[in-house]
C-alpha cells in the first residue's frame, strides 16, 4: 500500500524568506502523481502544485516549486518570498493507479511578519 | 470560476441520528469523491463514484455510509446512524476525468459534530 509521510508537524518562516516543506512517500507503482495542497483557516483544500512521476523536470508555479527525487521517493515544496497569506496547513498527497488521493499528516506553516 | 459547493457548512446532530451531507460538483465533472478529516488529523479517502455507482471505497466507508446522485446535480453522503467518532470535516471533490492526472476540485467542507 502507498504511504505518505510528512515529518515536520510545524514550520515557521519570516516574511520574504524561503522555506522548504518535506514529504516522502512509498509506492511500488511506476506511474503516479504527487501533489501539494494548501488548507488555510477556511479549511478549503486548494491545489498548490503537482508533479507527474515520469517528468524529470521539477514543477514550478510562481513562488512555489518542488524538488522531486524519484529514486529517494522524496517530494519537497519550496516557497520563495513567503507572504503572510501563505500561512496554512500544507498537505502532501499521492495519486496512483486508482483515482483516490492519499494524504500525509500535514505541516502547519506560520509566516512571521 | 466553477466550484464545488457543499451544504451545510456546519451540522450538529445527535448520536444515532441520520445525516445527509450535500454537494454540488462542478457541472461537467463525471467523477465524485468524499473525503474525511478528523480534527487535527490527515485527510482520508472515503469513496469515489462514477457512472452512478461506487468505483472505490475505503475501510472507513462501512454499511453506515451511502452515497447517491439523486438528481444529476447533487451528490450526497448519508450516514445512517451517527456515532461520536463520525465528528469530522467532510470534503466533497469532483474531477472531469478519472485517474489522478485530472485535477480534483474540493468543496469548502461540511463540519459534522455528533453530540
Amino acid at each position: 500500500a502507498q504511504t505518505v509521510t510528512q515529518s515536520q508537524p510545524e514550520m515557521s518562516v519570516q516574511e520574504a524568506e524561503t522555506v522548504t516543506l518535506s514529504c516522502t512517500y512509498d509506492t511500488s507503482e511506476s506511474d503516479y502523481y504527487l501533489f501539494w495542497y494548501k488548507q488555510p483557516p477556511s479549511r478549503q483544500m486548494i491545489l498548490v502544485i503537482r508533479q507527474e512521476a515520469y517528468k524529470q523536470q521539477n514543477a514550478t508555479e510562481n513562488r512555489f516549486s518542488v524538488n522531486f527525487q524519484k529514486a529517494a521517493k522524496s517530494f519537497s515544496l519550496k516557497i520563495s518570498d513567503s507572504q503572510l497569506g501563505d500561512a496554512a496547513m500544507y498537505f502532501c498527497a499521492y495519486g496512483g493507479a486508482t483515482n483516490k488521493l492519499i494524504f500525509g499528516t500535514g505541516t502547519l506553516l506560520a509566516v512571521q511578519p | 470560476e466553477p466550484e464545488v459547493t457543499q451544504t451545510p457548512s456546519h451540522q450538529v446532530t445527535q448520536m444515532g441520528q441520520e445525516v445527509i451531507l450535500r454537494c454540488v460538483p462542478i457541472s461537467n465533472h463525471l467523477y465524485f469523491y468524499w473525503y474525511r478529516q478528523i480534527l487535527g488529523q490527515k485527510v482520508e479517502f472515503l469513496v469515489s463514484f462514477y457512472n452512478n455507482e461506487i468505483s472505490e471505497k475505503s475501510e472507513i466507508f462501512d454499511d453506515q455510509f451511502s452515497v447517491e446522485r439523486p438528481d444529476g446535480s447533487n451528490f450526497t453522503l448519508k450516514i445512517r446512524s451517527t456515532k461520536l467518532e463520525d465528528s469530522a470535516m467532510y470534503f466533497c471533490a469532483s474531477s472531469e476525468g478519472g485517474g489522478v492526472a485530472t485535477e480534483a476540485f474540493f468543496g469548502q467542507g461540511t463540519r459534522l459534530t455528533v453530540v
